[in-house]
């Protein structure tokens, strides 16, 4: 069975920075583009950034492109989330969630149980 | 960016009923449209891929149909675990989510 389990999360003043981490188990994990996604507290979710099988193809969201770099270990089955500059409003559950495919663009299956991130100082 | 567009925002059923979800591209995403449930302190739960087909482990009672621009999730009679959050996202032109439909018990 395919798993996802987020670490690094926890309180940071605005300005820090945090790196997040995500392994993954139960499949071919190079094969799998991977994803973060977030959900800011009593909001929807918002896709964050996604990291192709190979890690040559990066996509950023907007609201995080210049402040945040995702990258994965294929030997470590892992993948990062380094969040640089953090605002008030970076304040959200993040969420890792595997590629239900190989192709870069594809829906989001499985994720793991999502780590939280509070910017306050 | 590919706005999607959920309605309603809230939807009170009572259980055994049926519940219709819809959900509205602001351009054509072709079928590239998955659904998820998220229930209270979970993180999501893919549900429908491909705009109709069932992810593993789906009842029955979950089936997804649209295409282009406009989307439907029924769930045909609902149970009591199936009170949750439903969001849909496209994933033809990067990935955007809906803003959500909570079904709530009536």
């Amino acid at each position: 069975e395919e798993q996802a389990l987020e670490s690094g999360g926890g309180l940071v003043q605005p300005g820090g920075s945090l790196k997040l981490s995500c392994q993954v188990s139960g499949f071919i994990f190079s094969t799998y583009p991977m994803n973060w996604v977030r959900q800011a507290p009593g909001k929807g979710l918002e896709w964050v950034s996604t990291i192709s099988g190979s890690g040559d193809t990066t996509h950023y969201a907007d609201s995080v492109k210049g402040r945040f770099t995702i990258s994965r270990d294929n030997s470590k089955n892992t993948v990062y989330l380094q969040m640089n500059s953090l605002r008030a409003e970076d304040t959200a559950v993040y969420y890792c969630a595997c590629g239900g495919d190989s192709a870069l663009l594809t829906w989001f299956d499985p994720w793991g149980q999502g780590t939280l991130v509070t910017v306050s100082s | 960016e590919i706005v999607m567009t959920q309605s309603p925002a809230t939807l009170s059923v009572s259980p055994g009923e049926r519940a219709t979800l819809s959900c509205r591209a602001s351009q054509s995403v072709s079928n590239n449209l998955a659904w998820y449930q998220q229930k209270r302190g979970q993180a999501p739960r893919l549900l429908i891929y491909g705009a109709s087909t069932r992810a593993a482990g789906i009842p029955a009672r979950f089936s997804g149909s649209g295409s282009g621009t406009e989307f439907t999730l029924t769930i045909s009679s609902l149970q009591p675990e199936d009170f949750a959050v439903y969001y849909c996202q496209q994933y033809n032109d990067w990935w955007t989510f809906g803003q959500g439909t909570k079904v709530e018990i009536k």
